[in-house]
């Protein structure tokens, strides 16, 4: 159980261009959901907390305005890169977890390529 | 969050036991140890967590010092798909920060055939 399915798995989109990535919780329903990326060689690094129904928290010098997460449902949050520009370039990541305590579920993130 | 300390990397034989340390020697009284571990290009994995007893499951053990200020994480036998970054994170007992995991750089576990 507890399975977090992130969608696309990869992406190539050109410079200029937004691009949606999509996070679900399959089999259990996740209030909060977290949005991690990921450079090459580096650890993974939080972007936002993302609570259903309300605004996203974005950690320290994440722009709020070029990477919008909506968490419209239960299942659902979505992370949307505006205006993308090779330097976003990355793996971003999500995660989601049942209960305040329980551990974290991650998706098996997604590959950004910004040509 | 308290931070943890791992080794960078570190070798191990298949079919042989494998001990990742981790030090964490300002943890608090309601902090959680917890264990993932990064295969490459996948999405963080559960392995484990626990508070201060030692802790099993069918993927690892964890030992943890009486003082809790370090603690093992304990691979039985390594196998080729266990090659990957093993990263410690304290977390809060009540999920503090409603509940993220803050990851270090971890340790990179190669395991020789």
């Amino acid at each position: 159980g507890a399975v977090v399915s992130q969608h696309p798995s990869w992406v190539i989109c050109k410079s200029g261009t937004s691009v949606k990535i999509e996070c679900r919780s399959l089999d259990f329903q996740a209030t909060t959901m977290f949005w991690y990326r990921q450079f090459p060689k580096q650890s993974l690094m939080l972007m936002a907390t993302s609570n259903e129904g309300s605004k996203a928290t974005y950690e320290q010098g994440v722009e709020k305005d070029k990477f919008l997460i909506n968490h419209a449902s239960l299942t659902l949050s979505t992370l949307t890169v505006t205006s993308a520009h090779p330097e976003d370039s990355s793996f971003y990541i999500c995660s989601a977890r049942v209960r305040a305590n329980s551990p974290l579920h991650f998706g098996n993130g997604t590959r950004l390529t910004v040509t | 969050d308290a931070k943890t300390t791992q080794p960078n990397s570190m070798e191990s034989n298949e079919e042989e036991p494998v001990h990742l340390p981790c030090n964490h020697s300002t943890i608090s009284g309601t902090d959680y140890i917890h264990w993932y571990r990064q295969l490459p290009s996948q999405g963080p994995e559960y392995v484990i967590h626990g508070l201060t007893s030692n802790v099993n499951n069918r993927m690892a053990s964890l030992a943890i010092a009486e003082d809790r200020k370090s603690s093992t994480l304990i691979l039985h036998r390594a196998t080729l798909r266990d090659a990957a970054v093993y990263y410690c994170i304290l977390r809060d007992v009540y999920g503090g920060s409603q509940g993220n995991l803050i990851f270090g750089k971890g340790t990179k576990l190669s395991v020789k055939p």
